[in-house]
């Protein structure tokens, strides 16, 4: 298995842009989650979904993230319009349930920088 | 509210000699706490983790020590080695609930 995919690796944009960051789960899994990692905040629960449902979003910051999991094989996290503050490297993670037990598996992440 | 409180924030350490990372929490219902090993720029992974109903784990150079009654557990990494670089997270869980993680500590292994 290629483990937990996310793109882009890498994506600089500009101060109120939409930027849509990418996530594909290891097969079989049936929860995800989405992680922002800061030096200041640590890791950061944004969102996470279990059969394709949203379970939990209150770690997202505010009314401008938004994610969607059309299937369980994809995700996607968009930030519309996007700030500076939003510079950050974006995890995705999923697991065979929600629960910690379970063990998470990361991709390598997003590092977004807003300029 | 901070639920799983991870310290030092930073370590450095010799090559050889002993890294230690402690963790408190609060919840006394949490029955599960792994550790998770990030490198730069890879995500996170889990590296051991430990149930209360032991009080200690170890795998390889790697060792869990519980302490239930103080609610706190802590990594002791033995003969750490530059290769050990890293930064850690440890965090808790309980039964059918998601993953709390601590802030993290970077270890520096010196060569």
């Amino acid at each position: 298995d290629a483990g937990v995919i996310q793109s882009p690796r890498h994506e600089v944009t500009e101060m109120g842009q939409e930027v849509t960051l990418r996530c594909k789960p290891i097969s079989g899994h049936n929860s995800l989650f989405w992680y922002r990692q800061t030096m200041m905040r640590g890791l950061e629960l944004l969102i996470y979904f279990n059969n394709n449902v949203p379970i939990d979003d209150s770690g997202m910051p505010e009314d401008r993230f938004s994610a969607k999991m059309p299937n369980a094989s994809f995700s996607t996290l968009k930030i519309q319009p996007s700030e500076p503050r939003d510079s950050a490297v974006y995890f995705c993670a999923s697991s065979l349930a929600y629960a910690g037990n379970y063990g998470y598996t990361f991709g390598s992440g997003t590092r977004l920088t807003v300029v | 509210q901070q639920q799983v409180k991870q310290s030092p924030q930073s370590l450095i350490v010799q090559k050889g000699g002993i890294s230690i990372i402690n963790c408190a929490y609060e919840n006394t219902a949490f029955d599960y706490f792994p550790w998770y090993q990030q490198f730069p720029g890879k995500g996170p992974a889990l590296l051991i983790a430990i149930r209360p109903d032991v009080s200690e784990k170890k795998e390889g150079r790697f060792t869990i020590s519980f302490n239930k009654s103080a609610k706190q557990f802590s990594l002791h990494i033995m003969d750490s080695q530059p290769g050990d670089s890293a930064t850690y997270f440890c965090a808790a869980s309980r039964t059918g609930d998601k993953i709390i993680f601590g802030k993290g500590t970077r270890l520096h292994i010196l060569p």
